[in-house]
C-alpha cells in the first residue's frame, strides 16, 4: 500500500495551459515537500509546507497543504516547456519520533509540456 | 552552494563484480540515504544512516551493504552485482535539526550491470 498517492501519474499538456497535481494520504504529515526531477538528474526541492491550510507560491507554481495535513496539491499556471519533469511529493509522518528521519515519497507525476 | 556529490554519473559493471558507489555531502548533515529509482516503482530506500558508523536497513537492503566511516561520506556496496540491480541510484542527506526542510539529493548514478 502506497502511503502517498499521487495523481495523475502522467500528464501531457500544451504550453500555456494550467494543471493541478495531487498528493493524497490517509496519514497525517508534520510537513510535506514537493520536488522536481529532470531526466538524468536527482530531485530538487521546490517547497516545504508545514501548517495545515498553508499556501505557498513560487512564481507560477502554487502549493497547498490540506487543512488536516493529509494531502497537498501543486497548481501550475500557464505551463512552460521548462516545467517538464517528474514531480514528487514527500512527507514526514507525524509521530515518526526523533529516531526516524525518513521521508515517505509518492511515485511521482510525469509532466510533459509541449511547445 | 551546498552539495551532495556522487562519484560517478554512469557506471557499467559485469555480473558478479563488487561495486562501490560513493556519496559525499558538505552540509554537515547527520542523516544520509541511498535510494534506487526504477520506472513505475518510484524511489525505494535501500539503507540510511543517522550518524557515523550507524546504519539502518530500508525497504530493499538485500544484495547491498553500506559504510559510513566519516560524517560526510556514505558508501553503497553491491557485494556481487546482478542484472536486476541495473538502476538509477540516488544519494540524499538531511539535517536532524532541519527535518522539515527535506532532503538534498545528488545527481544520481546510472548503473548498468551486464
Amino acid at each position: 500500500t502506497q502511503l502517498l498517492e499521487q495523481s495523475p501519474q502522467f500528464l501531457s499538456i500544451q504550453e500555456g495551459e494550467n494543471l493541478t497535481v495531487y498528493c493524497n494520504s490517509s496519514s497525517v504529515f508534520s510537513s510535506l515537500q514537493w520536488y522536481r526531477q529532470e531526466p538524468g538528474e536527482g530531485p530538487v526541492l521546490l517547497v516545504t509546507v508545514v501548517t495545515g491550510g498553508e499556501v505557498k507560491k513560487l512564481k507560477r507554481l502554487t502549493f497547498q497543504f490540506g487543512d488536516a495535513r493529509k494531502d497537498s496539491s501543486l497548481h501550475i499556471t500557464a505551463a512552460q516547456p521548462g516545467d517538464t519533469g517528474l514531480y514528487l511529493c514527500a512527507g514526514l509522518l507525524v509521530g515518526s519520533g526523533a529516531g526516524s528521519y525518513q521521508l515517505t515519497f509518492g511515485k511521482g507525476t510525469k509532466l510533459s509540456v509541449i511547445p | 552552494d551546498v552539495k551532495v556529490t556522487q562519484s560517478s554519473r554512469y557506471l557499467v559493471k559485469r555480473t558478479g563484480e563488487k561495486v562501490f558507489l560513493e556519496c559525499v555531502q558538505d552540509m554537515d548533515h547527520e542523516n544520509m540515504f541511498w535510494y534506487r529509482q526504477d520506472p513505475g516503482l518510484g524511489l525505494r530506500l535501500i539503507y540510511f544512516s543517522y550518524d557515523v558508523k550507524m546504519k539502518e536497513k530500508g525497504d530493499i537492503p538485500e544484495g547491498y551493504s553500506v559504510s559510513r566511516e566519516k560524517k560526510e561520506r556514505f558508501s553503497l556496496i553491491l557485494e556481487s552485482a546482478s542484472t536486476n540491480q541495473t538502476s538509477m541510484y540516488l544519494c540524499a542527506s538531511s539535517g536532524s535539526r532541519t527535518l522539515n526542510y527535506g532532503y538534498t539529493f545528488g545527481s544520481g548514478t546510472r548503473l548498468t550491470v551486464v
